[in-house]
C-alpha cells in the first residue's frame, strides 16, 4: 500500500522563476492538502483540494496555485519565486477532507 | 498570530521515564486536536488525536490530555524509548466550522530520549 509520494525531492530555482511540485495521495484518499514548512517552524497550511476544487486556503498570495486531477493527484505551482519561498513543501492526503492527514516526505525548495 | 503554541522548543528525558509535551491554543472554536511526530528527512507521522468532547485518549504508550477551560493539551509518552527521539507537532482542526482539514500547527518540540 503506497503512502503519499512527492516529486521532486529537492529543487533549486532562481528568483522570479516558476516551479511545479507534484503529489500522489495515499491509496483510498481523495483529498490533498499542501503545507509550507520553514526551518524551525511548524507546517503552514497553503490550500486543500477535494473533488478537483480548491476548498480551503491559508494566508498565502495568489502566486501559489494548485490543481487536482481526476486520479486525486495534485500539483502545487508557485510563480515569481522569492527568496522567502525557500522551504520544505509538504503534501498531505486524507479521506473526505478528514483531519487525520498522512504526509509525504516533502520537497525541499531552495530559491537563490 | 500564533493560534497553536508549543512553548518548549526542546525536551530531554531518560529512557524509561515519562515524556510530557505541552501545547496551548487560543481559539475556543478548535474542537479536534492531533499530535504528529517527525523524523529528519521524513514527513510528519500521525500519532494520536482527541476530540473536544473527550478529555483523554490513550493509544499504547501515548496518551493525550485535553483541558478545554485552559485551552491546553499535553502528550504523555510512557515509557520513553530512544526511538521516540523526534520533533513533535501539535495541530488543531476547527472542525466545528467549514474549515475541515485545515490543520494549524504549533512550532514543534524536539524530544531527545537518552539511553
Amino acid at each position: 500500500d503506497a503512502g503519499v509520494t512527492q516529486s521532486p525531492t529537492h529543487l533549486i530555482k532562481t528568483r522570479g522563476q516558476q516551479v511545479t511540485l507534484r503529489c500522489s495521495p495515499k491509496s483510498g484518499h481523495d483529498t490533498v492538502s499542501w503545507y509550507q514548512q520553514a526551518l524551525g517552524q511548524g507546517p503552514q497550511f497553503i490550500f486543500q483540494y477535494y473533488e478537483e476544487e480548491e476548498r480551503q486556503r491559508g494566508n498565502f498570495p495568489d502566486r501559489f496555485s494548485g490543481h487536482q486531477f481526476p486520479n486525486y493527484s495534485s500539483e502545487l505551482n508557485v510563480n515569481a519565486l522569492l527568496l522567502g519561498d525557500s522551504a520544505l513543501y509538504l503534501c498531505a492526503s486524507s479521506f473526505n477532507q478528514g483531519a487525520e492527514q498522512y504526509f509525504g516526505p516533502g520537497t525541499r525548495l531552495t530559491v537563490t | 498570530d500564533q493560534q497553536v503554541k508549543q512553548n518548549s522548543p526542546s525536551l530531554s528525558v531518560q529512557e524509561g521515564r515519562i515524556s510530557i509535551l505541552n501545547c496551548d491554543y487560543t481559539n475556543s472554536m478548535f474542537d479536534y486536536f492531533l499530535w504528529y511526530k517527525k523524523y529528519p528527512a521524513e514527513g510528519p507521522t500521525f500519532l494520536i488525536s482527541i476530540s473536544s468532547i473527550k478529555d483523554k485518549n490513550e493509544d499504547g504508550r501515548f496518551t493525550v490530555f485535553l483541558n478545554k477551560s485552559a485551552k491546553h493539551l499535553s502528550l504523555h509518552i510512557v515509557p520513553s524509548q530512544p526511538g521516540d527521539s523526534a520533533v513533535y507537532f501539535c495541530a488543531a482542526d476547527p472542525r466545528g466550522s467549514s474549515n475541515t482539514g485545515k490543520l494549524i500547527f504549533g512550532q514543534g518540540t524536539t524530544l531527545q530520549v537518552k539511553p
